[in-house]
């Protein structure tokens, strides 16, 4: 069955650091979603993507962030300057149609010191 | 405020033993609603999803409810299994403008089942 997939696993890294975080979507799918869940709260959605363009970003998604597909399997996420309140997992989905069911990766445990 | 809450916050049961867990949701305009299982350290993965015509719909020993008018909904686990212990959590989707969604996620009950 295809699935998500997300690297690193895990992810150690100085405050203010660059950081990028990959995730490869199920093949044929359109919609791309990167969420995060700080340890003991709620998934909080980040951003969406369709057509090569953000479509929904939450106020979450400030000017640290930013989303690529630089090519036709990888989606990634960037936060440029990490700050200690980043540190979370960072979870990939897709989905075929928007209505649909997105498949979860699973995950890329951050940590900023 | 689109806002989607879970109880019990937390529940132990035995091996065997069926569980209830409820939903409540204030989200508008509703869209549909998702039950989403995930281990400690996974990602979620999607158990059932429905739309507001659709009272009750299950997945093997997964069986979900919606009461669109109440906004309710609950999860009820048949026959729980060891496997089962993970943190299961409402998703409530929310129709914006065009083909944009909103998902409102719950905080999750967290189920232990103990042997």
């Amino acid at each position: 069955e295809p699935e998500v997939t997300q690297t690193p696993s895990h992810q150690v890294t100085q405050m203010g650091q660059e950081v990028i975080l990959r995730c490869v979507p199920i093949s044929n799918h359109l919609y791309f979603y990167w969420y995060r869940q700080i340890l003991g709260q709620k998934v909080e959605f980040l951003v969406s993507f369709y057509n090569n363009e953000i479509s929904e970003k939450s106020e979450i998604f400030d000017d640290q962030f930013s989303v690529e597909r630089p090519d036709g399997s990888n989606f990634t996420l960037k936060i440029r300057s990490t700050k200690l309140e980043d540190s979370a997992m960072y979870f990939c989905a897709s989905t075929g149609l928007v209505q649909e069911t997105q498949y979860f990766g699973p995950g890329t445990r951050l940590l900023v010191l | 405020k689109n806002q989607v809450e879970q109880s019990p916050q937390s529940l132990i049961i035995l091996e065997g033993k069926n569980c209830t867990l409820q939903c409540n949701y204030t989200v508008s305009p509703f869209s549909n609603l998702r039950w989403y299982k995930q281990d400690t350290g996974r990602g979620p993965v999607s158990l059932t999803i429905m739309t507001f015509s659709e009272n009750t719909k299950s997945n093997g020993r997964y069986t979900a409810t919606l009461d669109a008018d109440t906004k309710q909904s609950s999860l009820h686990i048949t026959a729980s299994q060891l496997s089962d212990s993970a943190s299961y959590i409402c998703v409530v989707s929310a129709s914006n403008a065009g083909n944009n969604r909103k998902l409102i996620w719950g905080l999750g009950t967290s189920l232990a089942v103990n042997p």
